[in-house]
């Protein structure tokens, strides 16, 4: 099955830094998504990104399909955008089976 | 519109009791997914409904039954249950069947079995 890899695995940054989350995926993919795990173990939708680039305030993200990874920017980071940030995919032969990463662990100290 | 819902959010088992975790959407959504959630680790797929009347396995359904009761409703049952089972337990929907739909996912169920 296909294989969904993120780094780093933990993230540590100041209050107003940016940072970079990668996840990258060993098969062709039909989509893609980003989703934040808040403290209370909520799953957020961030993006729905299977090719090209989207921006939601602060957060976007870019996939490029081609190469098999997907990128996600966090600009100005808040101590709310503390918690884990998965990304999951599933094979384009696989009926709705989400893979997800392992997750990257956020914390941001104020 | 709640989306996504789940009962119960906590419950606790002793070894060898029953339980059905119950989920149901207001999207519209044709398809539904079971997922559990392990600690330090991202979630998988436990049994899944491409659209009402059809259910299939996962990557881990040993322990498990499911059932979608109409489109809105796709429940998880534990018929015995065991400390293994002891987990987050995520269900989400999808407007479109197959790789190809955005999932959206409930509030979660906590669930510990002693």
């Amino acid at each position: 099955g296909i294989q969904v890899e993120q780094s780093p695995p933990d993230l540590i940054l100041q209050e107003g830094a940016n940072s970079t989350l990668r996840c990258n995926f060993s098969d062709s993919v039909n989509n893609l998504q980003w989703f934040h795990q808040n403290p209370w173990g909520q799953l957020i939708n961030l993006f729905y990104i299977p090719s090209g680039t989207k921006q939601n305030g602060r957060l976007s993200a870019t996939t490029v399909a081609t190469e098999r990874y997907s990128l996600l920017y966090i600009s100005s980071s808040q101590t709310t955008d503390s918690g884990v940030y998965f990304c999951a995919a599933p094979p384009t032969d696989s009926w709705g089976k989400l893979q997800f990463g392992a997750g990257t662990q956020v914390v941001v100290t104020p | 519109n709640a989306g996504v819902t789940q009962t119960p959010k906590f419950q606790v088992l002793k070894t060898g009791q029953s339980m059905t975790l119950q989920c149901a959407q207001d999207m519209n959504h044709n398809s539904m997914y079971w997922y559990r959630q392990d600690p330090g680790m991202g979630l998988r797929l436990i049994y899944y409904s491409a659209s009402e009347g059809t259910t299939d396995k996962g990557e881990v359904p040993n322990g498990y039954n499911v059932s979608r009761l109409n489109k809105r409703e796709f429940s998880l049952r534990l018929e015995s249950a065991a400390p293994s089972q002891t987990s987050v337990y995520f269900c989400a929907s999808s407007s479109l069947a197959g790789a190809g739909g955005e999932q959206f996912f409930g509030p979660g169920t906590r669930l510990t079995v002693l």
